[in-house]
């Protein structure tokens, strides 16, 4: 297997629960976030993004919350499947600054 | 139909060598970029380019220079390559504005 990638957080769920992906961002210029998901051997594959004027937004299974008070974003995958299986990124785009700046990645891990 | 791609996949060379990777977008985004991930699988932005113009050079040393010929190609040339340089580079594109980036699947560069 790869060493890369061992002191990321981890989150393993049970196949078929809920799973919960949480990231802090620092910067309370940012107004745009967006949640990639990356496997392995991948880029990182848009998931779901939000602006910083909405406080919740859903997609197919997966909303994500976005608070703005603690500088806090959330990932909610429901009903977790093995293809879920991947690193979680949040990303924050600082106004102004043209540029997404990444946070550090949790690799979300199913178990049968 | 690979909306983003790079090429080569994989590029393993020796310390002082001079290489390129090569990035190719046909989802009719002006705006392109150069990321960088580490073996802890951080991912820091590079460069951007919005219609073939340089918008963003986060403190990259100068023997990385990209390359725009057209608004879908975005080169990065790397001189005199130093062992610190091994790393997975992905080039994405996007929109201008509040619009995700496109990932492609990456070039692992290999320092010997």
């Amino acid at each position: 297997g790869e060493s890369v990638g061992l002191h990321l957080p981890t989150l393993s769920v049970q196949e078929g629960d809920n799973s919960i992906i949480n990231c802090a961002y620092s910067n309370s210029a940012s107004d745009y976030f967006i949640w990639y998901k990356q496997e392995s051997g991948k880029g990182p594959q848009f998931i779901i993004d939000i602006r910083s004027n909405m406080d919740k937004r859903q997609g197919q299974r997966v909303t994500v919350l976005l608070n703005k008070t603690v500088k806090h974003l959330s990932l909610q995958i429901a009903a977790t499947q093995p293809g879920d299986s991947a690193v979680y990124f949040c990303a924050e785009n600082i106004r102004g600054a043209q540029k997404l700046v990444f946070g550090q990645g949790t690799r979300l891990t199913i178990n049968p | 139909d690979t909306a983003v791609s790079q090429t080569p996949k994989y590029l393993v060379t020796q310390m002082g060598n001079d290489k390129s990777i090569k990035c190719e977008q046909n989802l009719g985004h002006d705006t392109m970029y150069w990321y960088k991930q580490d073996s802890k699988k951080f991912l820091k932005i590079m460069f951007s380019y919005n219609n073939k113009e340089l918008i963003i050079n986060e403190t990259v040393p100068n023997r990385f220079s990209p390359k725009s010929p057209d608004k879908a190609h975005l080169n990065l040339h790397i001189n005199s390559l130093e062992l610190g340089d091994s790393a997975v580079y992905f080039c994405a594109s996007s929109h201008r504005g509040y619009q995700p980036q496109h990932f492609g699947d990456g070039t692992r560069l290999s320092i010997l």
